[in-house]
């Protein structure tokens, strides 16, 4: 199975601030990894796939780049409504796997 | 309007079972990819099973092999996920998702909004 390692677990950041989320996959996986939302009570919500392309409806402070093991989930500007749980995925290969998440909280 | 409901969640004893229903609606169902994603309280994600369009190929995560199964019927817009000899380490909440047929790999793009499934004595 691949594991999905993200860091950190979580991170404290004001309205504003760029915040940067890792991602490591334990084998190489191209850019088969998407990046999602998740807030409390709610189902998670896509942001990226591919790696770096953006979903539909999802705002252009979100980024995502990297290919192989390592990937980087970027938020530009963060706003009140960003802080929640982020997780990447694989995409690619059964199981397919999610990283343990991160928490923004507000700082 | 794409909508996915989840029904059937509940409370069961170990070794029990429980049918996990996701009625779909505002996309053509037939043609896409279906997932169950399931959450246990205060953890992450984790990907219990996936069907492709026809029902005919089907994955599972190593921990519920064996004990779930996940079908569609088309005809009806629905997936399920049946699930025997329930285990305390089931007890989540358990969503299902569409994969949009875009070639992104198995990605999902529209979820429900959660069914728990509580598995205690």
């Amino acid at each position: 199975d691949i594991q999905m390692t993200q860091s950190p677990s979580s991170v404290s950041a004001s309205v504003g601030d760029r915040v940067t989320i890792t991602c490591r996959a334990s084998q190489g996986i191209g850019s088969w990894l998407a990046w999602y939302q998740q807030k409390p009570g709610k189902a998670p919500n896509l942001l990226i796939y591919d790696a770096s392309t953006l979903e539909s409806g999802v705002p252009s402070r979100f980024s995502g780049s990297g290919s192989g093991t390592d990937f980087t989930l970027t938020i530009s500007g963060l706003q009140p409504e960003d802080f929640a749980t982020y997780y990447c995925q694989q995409t690619n290969n059964f199981p397919l796997t999610f990283g343990g998440g991160t928490k923004v909280e507000i700082k | 309007e794409v909508q996915l409901v989840e029904s059937g969640g509940g409370l069961v004893q170990p070794g029990g079972s429980l049918r996990l229903s996701c009625v779909a609606s505002g996309f053509s169902f037939s043609s896409s990819w279906m997932t169950w994603v399931r959450q246990a309280p205060g953890k992450g994600l984790e990907w219990v099973a996936n069907t492709q369009q026809g029902g005919g190929e089907r994955y599972y995560v190593e921990s519920v092999k064996g004990r779930f199964t996940i079908s569609r019927d088309n005809a009806k817009n629905s997936l399920y996920l049946q699930m025997n000899s329930l285990r305390a380490e089931d007890t989540a909440v358990y969503y299902c998702a569409r994969d949009p047929p875009r070639g992104d790999g198995y990605t999902f793009d529209f979820w429900g909004q959660g069914t728990l499934v509580t598995v205690s004595s």
